[in-house]
């Protein structure tokens, strides 16, 4: 199984801020790398797939980058509305893997 | 629109099978895409459980292949998952997930998810 780790688990940052989170791959995964948002008590909603490309529908705030083993999830201007758990995903290879989640507070 | 919709018991017994059924709109099962399920204990992340195509394909996460069947029913555009000898650790949100193509294996619309709780 490919392992995702992502980092920090949680954070606190204050509107406004620019907010990064990183998730290794175990492996090198290529840009099969996806991104969710799931607030609380809801479903999970895909942001960012294939690494980079934002879903039809997500504010341009958010970014993603990487290939590889690393990559980033970036929030330009952080609103109150973004206060959620975040998710990687690698589409590489079967099984489909998740990272653990980044929660993000506002300050 | 695509929607996907989540049925089954919210409460079952340790042991016994649990069966889920995702019933699908906006869009034909029979399209090239695989048919997912994922799920979520409470307060923790998400698990890919496996995924199912309209050519009969499926794919089970290797943790649960010997427990987990899934089906497809085009005449009723519905796809299902049961999973045998449940114990409390099955116990989460289950969510039936679309990807947004066969080879393009991303998430891209969702269920509502069901809560199903394994106790006796």
């Amino acid at each position: 199984d490919i392992q995702m780790t992502q980092s920090p688990s949680s954070l606190s940052a204050s509107v406004g801020d620019r907010v990064t989170i990183t998730c290794r791959a175990g492996q090198n995964i290529g840009n099969n790398l996806n991104w969710y948002q799931q607030k609380p008590g809801k479903v999970p909603n895909l942001l960012i797939y294939d690494s980079d490309t934002l879903q039809k529908g997500v504010p341009s705030r958010f970014s993603g980058s990487g290939s590889g083993i690393d990559f980033t999830l970036t929030i330009s201007s952080l609103e109150a509305d973004d206060s959620a758990s975040y998710y990687c995903q690698q589409s590489f290879d079967l099984p489909l893997t998740f990272g653990g989640g980044t929660k993000v507070a506002i300050k | 629109q695509v929607q996907l919709q989540e049925s089954g018991p919210g409460l079952v017994k340790p042991s016994d099978t649990l069966s889920l059924t995702c019933a699908v709109s906006g869009v034909s099962i029979n399209n090239n895409n695989w048919w997912a399920w994922i799920r979520q204990p409470p307060g923790k992340g998400l698990e890919w459980i496996g995924y199912i195509y309209y050519g009969g394909a499926t794919y089970y996460s290797p943790s649960l292949k010997s427990r987990v069947t899934m089906s497809l029913d085009t005449s009723k555009n519905k796809f299902s998952l049961k999973m045998n000898s449940v114990t409390a650790v099955d116990t989460a949100v289950y969510y039936c997930v679309k990807t947004g193509s066969l080879l393009s294996r991303y998430f891209d619309f969702w269920g509502q998810g069901i809560l199903v709780s394994v106790s006796s």
